[in-house]
C-alpha cells in the first residue's frame, strides 16, 4: 500500500537557519503530494502541494518540489522565523481513491530566537 | 472564512461509556473525515463519508462508528470507550470530484481521555 516516511523529529533551529524537512513516498500510480502544518492547539493547514512530477509547490516561504525518480517531496524554506514552530506532515493522494490522504508521521520543527 | 468545528475541545469518558464526537463544517462540503492523531504514528483515517448516509471505512475503523444525517454534519461514536482510544481526534471536509483533490479542511481537534 501506500506510505509515506519523514525524518524523525525533533528538529530545532536559529532564527534565519535553512530548514529542510526530508519527506520520501511509496505509491502506485501518479500521487499527488502535499505538506500540511499544524500550529500549536489547532487543526492541520494546507501548506503547499504538487500534482505531477517537476512541480514545485511553494507558500510562505516554503517550498518543494516532486521528484519522481527520487521518489521525494522534500521541505524547503531558506530562512525560518519564530512564527514557524510547528509540526509539519507529509501527505500523498494516490488519485485512484481521489479523497483519501495518506499521512507521514510528522516532524516538531522548534525555531529559537 | 471556511470553518470545520468540532463540540469540544478536550474531553474525559470513562471506560465503557458511549462517546460521541460531533463535527460541523459550514462549506457545503461532499466528504467527510474522522482521524486519529497519536504521537509517531501521524494521523490514520478511521472513518470517510462522502454523502449524506454513505460511509466508508478508513484504515482503523474498529471500535469506531459514524452517523452523517445532514450533509454539514459527521458524528463519530465509540461504543464503549476503552483506554487505547486516548487520543486526538480530528475532523477534516473537502469537496469532491472523480480527477481532482480538493484540499481537506481541518477542525481544531478534539483531546480525548478515557479512564
Amino acid at each position: 500500500g501506500d506510505s509515506v516516511t519523514q525524518m524523525e523529529g525533533p528538529v530545532t533551529l536559529s532564527e534565519e537557519a535553512f530548514l529542510t524537512i526530508n519527506c520520501t513516498y511509496t505509491a502506485t500510480g501518479y500521487p499527488s503530494l502535499f505538506w500540511y502544518v499544524q500550529y500549536p492547539g489547532e487543526g492541520l493547514q494546507l501548506l503547499l502541494k504538487a500534482t505531477k512530477a517537476d512541480d514545485k509547490g511553494s507558500n510562505k516561504g516554503f517550498e518543494a518540489t516532486y521528484r519522481k525518480e527520487t521518489t521525494s517531496f522534500h521541505l524547503e524554506k531558506g530562512s525560518v522565523q519564530v512564527s514557524d514552530s510547528a509540526v509539519y506532515f507529509c501527505a500523498l493522494s494516490d488519485g485512484g481513491s481521489n479523497y483519501k490522504l495518506t499521512f507521514g508521521k510528522g516532524t516538531l520543527l522548534t525555531v529559537n530566537p | 472564512d471556511v470553518k470545520v468545528t468540532q463540540s469540544s475541545r478536550y474531553l474525559v469518558k470513562r471506560t465503557g461509556e458511549k462517546v460521541f464526537l460531533e463535527c460541523v463544517q459550514d462549506m457545503d462540503h461532499e466528504n467527510m473525515f474522522w482521524y486519529r492523531q497519536d504521537p509517531g504514528l501521524g494521523l490514520r483515517l478511521i472513518y470517510f463519508s462522502y454523502d449524506v448516509k454513505m460511509k466508508e471505512k478508513g484504515d482503523i475503523p474498529e471500535g469506531y462508528s459514524v452517523s452523517r444525517e445532514k450533509k454539514e454534519r459527521f458524528s463519530l461514536i465509540l461504543e464503549s470507550a476503552s483506554t487505547n482510544q486516548t487520543s486526538m481526534y480530528l475532523c477534516a471536509s473537502s469537496l469532491a470530484a472523480a480527477t481532482e483533490f480538493y484540499e481537506q479542511y481541518f477542525g481544531p481537534g478534539t483531546r480525548l481521555t478515557v479512564t
